[in-house]
């Protein structure tokens, strides 16, 4: 079955350590999305890539980076995690960027230490 | 700007039986996509339904029904015969022009049996 797959699902770091969450998809799509998504609260877009296009969401901490080396992958990478970077980080796909449905993995909890 | 308001922090429902999830919607966009996810408390978002705002029907898949009233910019999600697996986490968004889904803070939906 054509999905999107996060790794690893639970993600424990320490303070200050660089982390790198993994996204892969299978369904060819064109753009991939990341959201934070912190407890009881809505996802809050990061940044997405339309193809090699990278669009950065303006309130985005400078923290945060991200790279699509392909089609099927996309990478969150942390440069220091700090204890309200604690979250559950949802990858997204989808065909085209207007309207269109957006399908999502089944995200990775990250705990900092 | 797109703005998502869903007054019910919580709703309960007897099984079996329907129940009905507010969302009401703000966007100056003339074209829009309006969507609902179920998370479950492992985390993935789950695509329910989506509703194209020049749709002339309401968007419904299998016990899922959206009930799109334009004029009053509301796109509420009406479960039909409430299963117990239904117990989640139900987000209305909204999709603009350039990918970027605006969500609401969700509604948790309680199913007793």
């Amino acid at each position: 079955d054509a999905m999107v797959i996060q790794n690893p699902r639970y993600q424990v770091t320490q303070f200050g350590k660089p982390v790198t969450l993994s996204c892969s998809q299978t369904l060819n799509h064109n753009v991939m999305y990341w959201y934070q998504q912190k407890s009881s609260q809505a996802p809050k877009l990061l940044f997405h890539y339309y193809d090699k296009d990278f669009n950065n969401e303006a309130d985005t901490p400078d923290n945060f980076q991200s790279r699509r080396p392909n089609t099927s992958f996309c990478f969150l990478d942390i440069r220091s995690p700090g204890l309200g970077d604690a979250a559950m980080y949802l990858c997204a796909t989808s065909w085209g960027q207007f309207g269109e449905t957006q399908y999502f993995g089944p995200g990775t909890r990250l705990l900092v230490l | 700007a797109q703005k998502i308001t869903q007054t019910q922090p919580g709703m309960f429902v007897q099984e079996k039986e329907a129940v009905t999830l507010d969302c009401t919607y703000d966007t100056s966009d003339p074209s829009y996509g309006l969507f609902w996810y179920k998370q479950p408390s492992s985390g993935e978002m789950i695509f329910l339904i989506y509703q194209g705002s020049y749709d002339q029907q309401n968007a419904t898949e299998g016990r899922y029904s959206l009930n799109f009233q334009k004029a009053r910019k509301s796109a509420n999600l009406v479960i039909s015969a409430s299963q117990l697996g239904d117990s989640a986490m139900y987000f209305c968004a909204s999709g603009t022009s350039y990918g970027k889904l605006t969500f609401g803070q969700g509604t948790i939906l309680t199913v007793h049996p």
